[in-house]
């Protein structure tokens, strides 16, 4: 099967633009998590979707938004972007297993860069 | 809301030695811990996981044990190779969340 992809890999944005990064899960994955990742902060959950819903939300502004398609790809989104925003955003799938723990793989991430 | 600490932030050791990284965690309601690895550039990578019903797991040279009691778990890596040079990053989850530890980084001395 083919792993969890993101797109675009690079990413360069100034101060105040928006941005949309993409995920495609592992097929038959139908839940997908978004993380950002950056060296002082290590990894920090965004939100997850599952069935086009979103089920959690991390501490993150409002400027931080998601969603998810009938095909279970998924789209986040930032808005006006500050410095702070840079770093590599990280999106996971994983087969829901019923409330327990879901085992998430990693897609190779988005580094996005605010100038 | 869950919080996860790793210890220690960065370890060395020689070819061949053990190595152990230790996490805690503060939410009871936690019933999954997976351990990644991440190699410089590329994607954190499931190496190990344990669930809450379970107190030891082992895969050839890597093991996790959980202590539920005292809220914390363990990842052990036996006859360390420079292979395994990498940041290893502990997790705690439940209610489709995943709360990271802060990531060790792990080097391996030939």
């Amino acid at each position: 099967k083919a792993g969890v992809t993101q797109t675009p890999r690079y990413l360069i944005k100034t101060r105040g633009q928006q941005v949309t990064l993409s995920c495609s899960p592992i097929s038959g994955h139908r839940s997908v998590s978004w993380y950002q990742q950056t060296p002082g902060q290590g990894l920090q959950f965004l939100f997850e979707y599952f069935s086009e819903t979103q089920r959690n939300k991390g501490n993150f502004p409002g400027r931080f938004s998601g969603r998810q398609f009938s095909n279970s790809r998924s789209e986040m989104n930032v808005s006006t972007l500050e410095l702070g925003d840079s770093a590599l955003y990280l999106c996971a799938s994983s087969i829901p297993s019923g409330g327990q723990g879901e085992t998430q793989y990693f897609g190779p991430g988005t580094r996005l860069l605010v100038l | 809301g869950e919080n996860v600490e790793q210890h220690p932030s960065t370890l060395s050791v020689q070819e061949g030695d053990s190595a152990v990284i230790k996490c805690t965690y503060s939410d009871s309601a936690s019933n999954y811990f997976p351990w990644y690895k991440q190699e410089l550039g590329k994607r954190p990578q499931l190496i190990i996981d344990i669930r809450s019903n379970v107190g030891e797991k082992k895969d050839q040279r890597i093991a996790v044990t959980l202590n539920k009691t005292a809220k914390h778990f363990s990842l052990h890596i036996t006859e360390t190779q420079p292979e395994d040079s990498a940041v290893y990053f502990c997790a705690g989850g439940s209610n489709y969340k995943l709360t990271f530890g802060k990531g060790t980084l792990l080097t391996v001395n030939p």
